[in-house]
């Protein structure tokens, strides 16, 4: 049974639209990340957080923004999508002080494709 | 050189063989290593971890780890269909905060 939910599960979108792709884990993690993966590749962060009001950028550049307010919530914003924004993406979370020993979780993911 | 470097495959082998999938990592500080199975279409989701130099088991899932290698593999024993999937590899990174460098994985295929 998932404690991390994204919504939606899948999204079609036209060239230049905002979106946002959310994220909301129950598991009261500290830490949340945001990956993206494309078919056949490996996964690569784009976005981490240790914590409320804190965020930071991954090891792979990305056009998309994100924020955390509140510990459960971490959507991930696309101010303008392009075709090349089309990909899986991941949210995952960690427990806060522990994360090296018990990795992550993994929501379901959102497949965007932009047309 | 990636950081974590697995054969794509497939690797096919038929029910109930052992199933043996490798992993190398470029990090020699990496302490934590984690195995994740992923079906087409769905997110990855956690099988096991390690980070102690030996075999831990769980069930029909053995993860083996040698540090002096910087080799970490996974074993399934009595490999089924619903065993087929792609197997990431994860190995602990700390760059001023923990992540996980994940693998491109190793494709399982079991066949009846």
């Amino acid at each position: 049974e998932a404690d991390i939910y994204q919504t939606p599960r899948y999204l079609v979108i036209g060239t230049g639209k905002k979106i946002t792709l959310e994220c909301s884990q129950t598991m009261g993690h500290d830490k949340m990340y945001w990956y993206q993966q494309d078919p056949g590749m490996e996964l690569h962060l784009i976005h981490y957080s240790y914590g409320v009001n804190s965020t930071e950028k991954g090891d792979l550049s990305s056009e998309s923004t994100v924020s955390r307010i509140r510990t459960e919530h971490f959507p991930l914003t696309l101010e303008s999508a392009r075709p090349s924004h089309t990909s899986q993406y991941l949210c995952a979370s960690s427990e806060g002080t522990a994360s090296s020993n018990y990795g992550y979780t993994f929501g379901s993911g959102t497949r965007l494709t932009v047309v | 050189q990636k950081e974590v470097e697995q054969n794509s495959g497939p690797l096919s082998v038929p029910e109930g063989a052992i199933a043996s999938l490798n992993c190398t990592y470029s990090d020699r500080g990496s302490q934590s290593f984690f195995w994740y199975r992923q079906y087409s279409g769905k997110s990855p989701e956690l099988i096991m971890f390690i980070y102690s130099n030996g075999d831990k088991e769980d069930g029909r899932f053995t993860a083996q780890l040698n540090k002096a290698s910087q080799y970490v593999s996974l074993l399934i024993r009595d490999s089924q269909p619903s065993d087929s999937a792609t197997y990431l590899c994860a190995v602990n990174r700390y760059t001023g905060f923990q992540k996980l460098v994940f693998g491109t994985g190793t494709r399982l295929l079991v066949s009846p």
